[in-house]
């Protein structure tokens, strides 16, 4: 089963709003990751937060992390229609890196 | 090289045969990852190097299925007696050192189509 669960499972919004993808996990972390997948193939890391931080941003990407209810989100602020691709949240448990189920972000132009 | 190289990128085998998928991961990366992923489905992890250490098998389907990381760089993965629900998206990820907080990053997968 996969450790992270991302909601929602698909979200479609105009272009110039913003987008926000909610990750929850099961066990302690030492670190959670987001990244983004184009056209089913390899994913690219976006950000990392690690489990003594609880917000972090990069350029119109910001991460928020609460440890005490085991999530985490995401929001994209004033999307592009490039942004369009699913996210997935990645929660770093002692070794293992394990992915959530995606959210399939689509920004219409 | 420059990023993790996966070959085949697309693969077509008969249900029944044996198939190997090769991953090279970014030079000096000691993790090695490989994940299963099927169509708008997330990422289901397989097998997981680290260095010299034994690699946690826990995620392989069966045992028709297996792994081996030579040398500490490239790594196949093998699907012996391929069935159709084997059909997926089978990705590689390397990273400098797992469990560090270090970005994996992916290569762009193979496609095994079984028929």
């Amino acid at each position: 089963s996969q450790q992270g669960e991302e909601d929602p499972q698909a979200l479609s919004i105009q272009e110039g709003e913003n987008a926000t993808m909610n990750c929850s996990y099961k066990t302690s972390i030492n670190n959670l990751q987001w990244y983004r997948q184009n056209s089913g193939r390899g994913l690219v890391h976006l950000i990392l937060i690690r489990s003594n931080e609880r917000e972090k941003h990069s350029g119109r990407l910001r991460v928020t992390l609460d440890t005490s209810k085991k999530s985490s989100s995401l929001l994209i602020t004033a999307s592009r229609a490039a942004d369009t691709a699913s996210y997935f949240c990645a929660t770093e448990s002692g070794s293992r890196l394990t992915f959530g189920e995606g959210t399939q972000l689509t920004v219409n132009p | 090289g420059a990023g993790v190289s996966q070959s085949p990128s697309n693969k077509v085998t008969e249900k029944g045969k044996d198939v190997e998928l090769r991953c090279d991961p970014i030079s000096g990366h000691t993790a090695l990852y490989w994940y299963r992923q099927s169509l708008g489905q997330g990422l289901e992890f397989l097998i997981y190097f680290q260095g010299n250490s034994a690699p946690d098998k826990s995620g392989l389907p069966s045992d028709r299925f297996s792994a081996e990381r030579t040398g500490g760089s490239v790594s196949t993965l093998t699907i012996q007696r391929t069935q159709q629900e084997d059909s997926a998206v089978y990705l590689c990820a390397s990273s400098l050192e797992g469990g560090m907080g270090t970005e994996a990053f992916f290569g762009q997968g193979t496609r095994l189509t079984v028929v």
